[in-house]
């Protein structure tokens, strides 16, 4: 299993509070992203990370900033969280496919267990 | 933005081979297009990908349509442990994946 920790696993927080979900990966890997999953909605992605310091935005990063001080942490910050951001949240990781031999190349996609949040 | 389009669910008898559509009409030349499921309470997993051609792995195959806009997911034998979530995705420029909604596989004994 590729090496992803998320944390927390599980919070429960009010509506107005910052919330911040930590990514660890021991992979060493490029890439990093932020997803939430909703029923009916599949997995959207918030934002991603391409490099230390290198961050851009998904289709729903509204309410959302991320930081990546270091290539091993990928921080998801809600700074004023809302009923409507209540979710699961994945944090996924994948090397550069462009920089993997032919062969190997899928820039696969590995996953962490999620994090459920809960806004009240 | 990439698009893909799937059933919502679908089911199968054990032992029985198994086609997932998936439509992503808005594909591109450079997609590449993958499949990942997710079992419950787990974070979703690779299960095979391709751009042109059909391609076999030792989880499943993969047909894609002469023009890309579509593909099917094929799983030649249905066991309980396959019972998932599936979910077709188009990769762009390298590291961005656009997931679609998924279709809820239940495999009956």
């Amino acid at each position: 299993d590729a090496g992803i920790t998320q944390s927390p696993r599980h919070k429960v927080t009010e509506t107005g509070t910052p919330v911040t979900l930590r990514c660890h990966q021991t992979e060493n890997h490029r890439y990093m992203y932020w997803y939430r999953q909703d029923p009916g909605h599949g997995l959207r992605l918030i934002h991603y990370s391409y490099g230390v310091k290198d961050t851009d935005k998904g289709e729903v990063s509204d309410g959302y900033s991320v930081s990546r001080s270091k290539t091993e942490d990928f921080l998801l910050t809600l700074e004023s969280a809302t009923s409507s951001q209540t979710s699961v949240y994945f944090c996924a990781i994948s090397e550069s496919a462009v920089s993997l031999p032919s062969a190997t190349n899928t820039g696969e996609l590995f996953f962490g267990e999620g994090s459920r949040l809960t806004v009240l | 933005d990439a698009k893909t389009t799937q059933p919502n669910s679908m089911e199968s008898n054990e032992e029985e081979p198994v086609h997932l559509p998936c439509n992503h009409s808005t594909i591109s030349g450079t997609d590449y297009i993958h499949w990942y499921r997710q079992l419950p309470s787990q974070g979703p997993e690779y299960v095979i990908h391709g751009l042109t051609s059909n391609v076999n792995n030792r989880m499943a195959s993969l047909a894609i349509a002469e023009d890309r806009k579509s593909s099917t997911l094929i799983l030649h034998r249905a066991t309980l442990r396959d019972a998932a979530v599936y979910y077709c995705i188009l990769r762009r420029n390298f590291n961005k994946f656009y997931f679609g909604s998924g279709t809820k596989l239940n495999v009956k004994p």
